[in-house]
């Protein structure tokens, strides 16, 4: 079956520090997300991502968050200026279509900000 | 707005002993009703799904069928291995929308 595939899979940074998640979605898949999940929480809704611009996003996309599809191939998700709270496994998803389509999830990236 | 509540884990069975774990949800419209499971160190994949009500959905022993009248999605299987364990979430999305909205998560322990 078709992956989505993330790198790194963990990531250290310091706090006020900027970290770029990046993601190769299923080739064919036309829309794109961002998941996190808080250590012992559920998995949170950040944003998706269709046609080249974001189709929704929850409150905890803020302004130091931004998506990109750089190439046609990445889908990144960046964090300007990472703080404690932002210590969670960011999961990158992808889908051919919306409403009952199956989302296909990467491994995750453990992002650690000390 | 949109949300799923799940049953409290851990769920600790022996092999082959019945499963039920809880799932309702509120939401507006018609949304899509979906399980997910989470095996250790993976991402999450997606385990069954229903998108109207009275659908059952069903997979791997799996089965969970969607109850309008209770708003409920409650996922069943007659008899659980060591191999079942593993996270498992239930999860909605609107018809229109592309957020999938997911529950807690609940841990399910399997032992021989």
């Amino acid at each position: 079956e078709p992956e989505v595939t993330q790198t790194p899979s963990h990531q250290v940074t310091q706090m006020g520090q900027e970290v770029i998640l990046r993601c190769v979605p299923i080739s064919n898949h036309l829309y794109f997300y961002w998941y996190r999940q808080i250590l012992g929480q559920k998995v949170e809704f950040l944003v998706s991502f269709y046609n080249n611009e974001i189709s929704e996003k929850s409150e905890i996309f803020d302004d130091q968050f931004s998506v990109e599809r750089p190439d046609g191939s990445n889908f990144t998700l960046k964090i300007r200026s990472t703080k404690l709270e932002d210590s969670a496994m960011y999961f990158c998803a992808s889908s051919i279509g919306t409403g009952s389509e199956k989302l296909f999830f990467g491994s995750g990236t453990q992002l650690s900000v000390l | 707005g949109n949300s799923v509540t799940q049953m409290e884990g851990p769920v600790t069975l022996s092999e082959e002993a019945f499963l039920t774990i809880n799932c309702t949800y509120t939401a507006t419209g018609y949304p899509s009703l979906f399980w997910y499971v989470q095996y250790p160190g993976e991402g999450l994949q997606l385990l069954l799904k229903a998108t109207k009500a009275d659908d059952k959905g069903s997979n791997k022993g799996f089965e969970a069928t969607y109850r309008k009248e209770t708003t409920s999605f409650h996922l069943e299987k007659g008899s659980v291995q060591v191999s079942d364990s593993a996270v498992y979430f239930c999860a909605l999305r609107d018809q229109a929308g592309t957020a999938l909205i997911f529950g807690k998560g609940t841990t399910l322990s399997v032992s021989s």
